[in-house]
């Protein structure tokens, strides 16, 4: 098994600019979540899903849109990119009623 | 809502020496706790957990931490560190029960430097 792999691992981007970072995991969890990094403020959740077909706001979510039409795959969208935004992207995923996440390498994304 | 702080943004320890990572949470419900480690450049890996049981528990690498409800802690140690135990770890808490909407938000602390000297 992969496990969780992110795409892509590196990018920049100029202000106004607009991406996908693309998430897949092949352990059939059903829960997946999009979190930043920054330096001294841990991770923060921007959005997550419980199934396929739903996605909720999380605790910073503007700027971002995400989908997740299938299972397997969570999309986060930056429609028109910022500085602030510039930070460590992580895609976690997990099982219903098992509590510990599994999480991606990063993408690490600067906005220019 | 729950919050995790990390008391000790970095703790800097010589090899072989004892170390522990403080952690504290506040919830107005029942939370899982874990810790995760984050080694240079990559994502995080799930080190421990507690769910419920025994108050103390074992992870991997040696690392063993102690859930004390009545002081809302989660403390991570460790006897003896290696230079290759120098990473990031995180303090995470999930609510016991649904939330709003039926989900369950995890809670990240802000990290703590654990750096090993030779």
């Amino acid at each position: 098994n992969a496990g969780v792999t992110q795409t892509p691992k590196f990018r920049v981007l100029k202000t106004g600019q607009s991406m996908t970072l693309l998430c897949a995991q092949d352990m059939n969890h059903e829960y997946m979540y999009w979190y930043r990094q920054d330096p001294g403020m841990g991770l923060r959740l921007i959005h997550y899903s419980v199934g396929e077909g739903t996605t909720a706001k999380g605790e910073v979510p503007d700027g971002y849109n995400v989908s997740r039409l299938k299972k397997q795959n969570f999309l986060l969208g930056l429609e028109s990119a910022a500085p602030s935004q510039t930070s460590v992207y992580f895609c976690a995923s997990r099982r219903r009623q098992v509590w510990e996440q599994y999480f991606g390498p990063g993408t690490r994304l600067t906005v220019t | 809502a729950q919050s995790v702080t990390q008391l000790d943004s970095q703790v800097p320890v010589f090899e072989e020496a004892p170390v522990e990572l403080r952690c504290n949470y506040s919830s107005s419900v029942s939370v899982y706790l874990f810790w995760y480690v984050q080694y240079p450049n990559q994502g995080l890996q799930l080190l421990l957990k507690y769910l419920s049981g025994s108050t103390l528990v074992k992870g991997i690498n040696g690392f063993e931490a102690e859930f004390n409800k009545s002081q809302t802690s989660f403390h991570l140690r460790k006897p003896s560190v290696h230079i290759s135990d120098t990473a990031e770890y995180f303090c995470a808490v999930t609510p016991v029960s649904a939330l709003s909407g039926g989900s369950y938000i995890p809670t990240f602390g802000r990290g703590t430097s654990l750096i090993v000297h030779p």
